[in-house]
């Protein structure tokens, strides 16, 4: 099955600062999410982007389709933005189009 | 419009007893999923239905994982006998071609077996 890997592991940054947060995979892809995981388990969709570049507020993302690979950016990170940063892909081309999640990032801002 | 709901949001069973989990998608998606997450890990998909039937359960442990889902609405996600490593967050998600395929994730259920 597909590959996905997830860069760096863990991240711990001063509030105000910026990061990038990377997502690599093994094969063409036909949909990639960026979600954020709260404390409380919760998954926020981030992004639907399987190619191209999106902004959100302080979020953007941009996926290389060609490359195999999305970045995520969080600039002026806030204490909020804390929890787990998950890249989840499904590359099946049909009716089966589960996803498959990298092992995530875990952000933590200080204050 | 409302997201996906899921119940119970805790459950702890001790190994060998039966417990299951139930799922109501967000109006009008016709695909339906459920994911298990270990702790420290990614969702895994178990299975995947469009309106009622099946299509993919190839992660779905059937020797004690069962999964319906009757009216191609609400899903419920049974596990009998349970393990102690059947301890984790079962998440339920849903989508829909209008909406893109993005997937919509509900809280969670976390089980404990002790």
């Amino acid at each position: 099955g597909i590959q996905v890997e997830q860069s760096p592991p863990d991240l711990i940054l001063q509030e105000g600062a910026n990061s990038t947060l990377r997502c690599n995979f093994s094969d063409s892809v036909n949909n990639l999410q960026w979600f954020h995981q709260n404390p409380w388990g919760q998954l926020i969709n981030l992004f639907y982007i399987p190619s191209g570049t999106k902004q959100n507020g302080r979020l953007s993302a941009t996926t290389v389709a060609t490359e195999r690979y999305s970045l995520l950016y969080i600039s002026s990170s806030q204490t909020t933005d804390s929890g787990v940063y998950f890249c989840a892909v499904d590359h099946s081309g049909g009716g089966a189009d589960g996803l498959t999640f990298g092992k995530g990032t875990h952000l933590i801002i200080q204050p | 419009e409302a997201g996906v709901a899921q119940s119970p949001r805790y459950k702890i069973i001790e190994k060998r007893q039966s417990v299951a989990f139930w799922c109501n998608p967000i109006s009008g998606h016709a695909t339906l999923y459920w994911y298990q997450q270990i702790l420290g890990q990614g969702p895994k998909l178990l299975i995947q239905f469009q309106n009622n039937g099946v299509v993919d359960d190839s992660q779905l442990p059937k020797d004690r994982f069962s999964a319906e889902r009757l009216k191609g609405v609400d899903s419920t996600l049974k596990i009998q006998p349970a393990k102690l490593e059947d301890s984790a967050v079962y998440l339920c998600a849903s989508s829909s071609r209008q909406s893109g395929n993005i997937q919509y994730f509900g809280a969670g259920t976390r089980l404990s077996v002790l």
